[in-house]
Formats: structure tokens, C-alpha cells, sequence
């Protein structure tokens, strides 16, 4: 099946430091989506972006699906953006395409 | 409000014991998924269903069942075989859009603990 790799694994910041997380993905995907895990375990909804750039606030995000990646930008973090960021992906194909493979996740801390 | 419920939030299992844990949607999702996080851990996919009526196995599929005779409820049963079944279990739904998928939607999550 399709594999999904985030870089880096664990990210420190200062409170206002900008950031990138980076998600490979080893094939043609349908769907691909970046969630924040908080610290009570709920995932949030950042970004649905199967191909080009999207923004909302302090966040951005581009997929260049012809060469398999995605980034999620991060400016002026803030404390609250502390938490685990997963990439999610939908490939193509019968199997692959019916169901939401996920990577291992970005943990980010942003300290004060 | 539209959205995915799970329920219980917490849930405290012996062991030996099935449990089944609840998840039920109002977004007239067709698809709906069911994950499991170990702690600092991905999620991995127990189970999911593309419609009413059928479910295929995911990647860890051993040691739980599912029933999907409602579109908007796909319940999880957690039994006696898996053997380590302390997790925090996700629910999942989405669309589903021409050969793939839309915007996959969370619930808060159930945390089981076996004592």
C-alpha cells in the first residue's frame, strides 16, 4: 500500500519562530489532508489540499502531487500551536483509494 | 450540530470481556473508518466501510468486529482475542467523491483501558 513519511519527527520552536513540516508520499494520491492532534486527543481539520496551495490565518500549505509531497508552513507560532501534526493520504486503486493511510506525525513544541 | 459522536469518552474494560464502543454521524457520510493510536504513535485502521451493508479489513484487524446496518452508525467491538486492547480509538467519516474520497471528518475519541 501506499506509504506516508513526515519530516521532522519532533520540532521545538520559540513562540513567533516559523516552521516547515514536510510529508512524502510514495504514490498517486486522491486526497491528502493535515490534521492537529491536540492535547486531549482530538484531531482538527487543517487542510484538504489533493494538489496546489491553500491558506488559512498563520497557516498555509502546498502539495505538489507530481512530486509526491506536501509542506505545512507555520508563521508566528504561538503556544497553542503545540501538538502532533499528521499528513493524511488517499491513494489510487481499489484499495488504497477507499481508505485514509496516515503518517507518523510531527510532534511540535512551542515554548514561551 | 453536524458531526461524528463517540461514546463513551473513557471506558474501562476487564480483561476477558468484549466491549463495543459507539460511534454514530449526521453528515450523510457514506464512508466511515475506525483507528487506533498507541501512544506517540501514527493511527493505524482497524476496519472501514465504503457503504451499509459492507466493511473490509484494515491493517490490524484481529481481535475486533463491526456491524454497519445504518448509515450513520458503525460501532466497534472490542473482543476477548485482541490482546492488547488499551488505546485510544478514533471514528472517522468522509464522502466519497467519484474513485476516491472527501474531507475525512474525527470524533473525540474513546479511551480504553484494560484493567
Amino acid at each position: 500500500g501506499i506509504q506516508v513519511e513526515q519530516s521532522p519527527p519532533d520540532l521545538i520552536l520559540q513562540e513567533g519562530a516559523n516552521s516547515t513540516l514536510r510529508c512524502n508520499f510514495s504514490d498517486s494520491v486522491n486526497n491528502l489532508q493535515w490534521f492537529h492532534q491536540n492535547p486531549w486527543g482530538q484531531l482538527i481539520n487543517l487542510f484538504y489540499i489533493p494538489s496546489g496551495t491553500k491558506q488559512n490565518g498563520r497557516l498555509s500549505a502546498t502539495t505538489v502531487a507530481t512530486e509526491r509531497y506536501s509542506l505545512l508552513y507555520i508563521s508566528s507560532s504561538q503556544t497553542t500551536d503545540s501538538g502532533v501534526y499528521f499528513c493524511a493520504v488517499v491513494g489510487v486503486g481499489e484499495t488504497s483509494g477507499s481508505r485514509l493511510t496516515f503518517g507518523e506525525g510531527t510532534q511540535l513544541t512551542v515554548n514561551p | 450540530d453536524g458531526g461524528i459522536t463517540q461514546s463513551p469518552k473513557y471506558l474501562f474494560r476487564k480483561e476477558g470481556q468484549n466491549v463495543t464502543l459507539s460511534c454514530e454521524q449526521n453528515l450523510n457520510h457514506d464512508a466511515m473508518y475506525w483507528y487506533r493510536q498507541d501512544p506517540g504513535q501514527g493511527l493505524r485502521l482497524i476496519y472501514y466501510s465504503q457503504i451499509v451493508n459492507d466493511f473490509q479489513k484494515g491493517d490490524i484487524a484481529e481481535g475486533y468486529s463491526v456491524s454497519r446496518e445504518k448509515k450513520e452508525s458503525f460501532p466497534l467491538t472490542v473482543t476477548s482475542a485482541q490482546k492488547n486492547p488499551t488505546a485510544f480509538y478514533l471514528c472517522a467519516s468522509s464522502t466519497r467523491l467519484g474513485p476516491g474520497l472527501g474531507e475525512a471528518f474525527f470524533g473525540q475519541g474513546t479511551r480504553l483501558t484494560v484493567v
